[in-house]
């Protein structure tokens, strides 16, 4: 069955460091997503992407956050200078079509920030 | 702001026996409701779209149902088997949206 991968699964940076972290969607799919959770909070939407532009953005995902689709397979999001509060799980997902469509996600890169 | 609220938080339940949980949400502008299951370590799954008011849906011993009028929807499990024991997320979409709104999930243990 198709699924959604993400790496790295875990990844350590310093504060001020850049991050990209890396999703391959299900290969049909055509819409894609990336969530947050903080540890003991709620996952929480960060932004959606279609046709090669984002088309909805949380207020979190600010300037110094990016996504960017470069090769048709892969989807990225880059976070240019981490914070300790970017410290979370982040979730990549993709589906077919627009919702209601359920979307699949991958299993999260837990990403840490010293 | 959409707030989507579940309970309870964590759950225990003997094996074999049935359970079930809450999710509430502001019935205006409702679009769709999802329900997730997330195992640690594993990717969230996909186990229900529900998008109209009076929908059930049911996968094995797993059903939930739907109340848009006033605001919720209730996972059920019928005979709790230990491999049920994981977080199950709901999340809603309102009208216009792209986006999911999460609720902050019910930690459920089956005790062998």
């Amino acid at each position: 069955e198709p699924e959604v991968t993400q790496t790295p699964s875990h990844q350590v940076t310093q504060m001020g460091q850049e991050v990209i972290l890396r999703c391959v969607p299900i290969s049909n799919h055509l819409y894609f997503y990336w969530y947050r959770q903080i540890l003991g909070q709620k996952v929480e939407f960060l932004v959606s992407f279609y046709n090669n532009e984002i088309s909805e953005k949380s207020e979190i995902f600010d300037d110094q956050f990016s996504v960017e689709r470069p090769d048709g397979s892969n989807f990225t999001l880059k976070i240019r200078s981490t914070k300790l509060e970017d410290s979370a799980m982040y979730f990549c997902a993709s589906s077919y079509g627009r919702f209601p469509e359920t979307q699949y996600f991958g299993p999260g890169t837990r990403l840490l920030v010293l | 702001i959409l707030n989507v609220e579940q309970s309870p938080q964590s759950l225990h339940v003997q094996e074999g026996d049935s359970t079930n949980f809450t999710c509430s949400f502001p019935s205006s502008n409702f679009y769709a409701l999802h329900w997730y299951r997330w195992e640690t370590a594993k990717s969230p799954e996909a186990l229900f779209v529900m998008t109209l008011n009076g929908d059930e849906k049911k996968k094995g011993r797993i059903s939930a149902t739907l109340n848009t009028k006033e605001g919720y929807s209730y996972l059920y499990i019928k005979g709790s088997q230990p491999e049920d024991s994981a977080t199950y997320l709901c999340a809603c979409i309102i009208q216009g949206a792209q986006k999911l709104v999460f609720g902050q999930g019910t930690r459920l243990t089956i005790n062998p």
